[in-house]
């Protein structure tokens, strides 16, 4: 099942530059595209979304773009800070028209390193 | 900011044993979830729930598996006949609405090792 790829396993940046995280799809029922950030001995926590009528949205520091086209989104950081470092999970979701809910599709994740 | 809560953080059991994972959602969230992450893969999805019924699950959710809301606070996963490949981090998950645009809020995971 390789329907959400993150091909980067590790990605390490100098703190106060921009950190770019790659994920790629396969899946053309994805409607809205979630990003988790997870540090060590905690569970993933909901960092940022858009939904597939958009190619951009922003929250702050965080900026995510996605190429419905190419099938890919990117998160961007900037500046990079300490605190960013942890792994970045892309969670894309399919339109659901059912009465409950499903659960979301993870890629494997990228850690990121930021560097002092 | 309300959290998810789930008990243990660390369950230690013999294979063949049954275990509950205890998971104590956000108070006025409606759909329920858990997940997996064995050491080095992944987080998948197994089951999702809401008006006391499983929305949905996946192929990993088989018949060793079942949910349950007890009360009105509380959701819990049990295993049935714990095997060696069961050992993995179980997060729980709860969102306010099923809708693809609501993020789902995560707990801390129980660490399940069987023996």
């Amino acid at each position: 099942d390789q329907q959400v790829k993150q091909n980067s396993p590790s990605l390490s940046v100098q703190e106060g530059r921009i950190s770019i995280l790659n994920c790629d799809y396969t899946n053309s029922m994805f409607d809205y595209f979630l990003w988790y950030k997870k540090y060590p001995a905690e569970g993933p926590t909901f960092l940022i979304s858009i939904s597939s009528i958009k190619d951009k949205n922003e929250d702050g520091r965080f900026t995510v773009f996605l190429n419905k086209s190419a099938k890919h989104l990117s998160l961007h950081i900037v500046p990079s800070q300490p605190g960013d470092s942890a792994v970045y999970f892309c969670a894309p979701r399919a339109k659901y028209s059912g009465g409950g809910a499903d659960g979301l599709t993870f890629g494997k994740g990228t850690h990121l390193i930021i560097q002092p | 900011e309300p959290e998810v809560t789930q008990t243990p953080s660390h369950q230690v059991t013999q294979m063949g044993q049954e275990v509950i994972l205890r998971c104590v959602p956000i108070s006025n969230h409606l759909y329920f979830y858990w997940y997996r992450q064995i050491l080095g893969q992944k987080v998948e999805f197994l089951v999702s729930f809401y008006n006391n019924e499983i929305s949905e699950k996946s192929e990993i959710f088989d018949d060793q598996f079942s949910v349950e809301r007890p009360d009105g606070s509380n959701f819990t996963l049990k295993i049935r006949s714990t095997k060696l490949e069961d050992s993995a981090m179980y997060f729980c998950a709860s969102s306010l609405q099923g809708r693809s645009n609501q993020p789902q809020h995560f707990g801390d995971g129980t660490r399940l090792s069987i023996l």
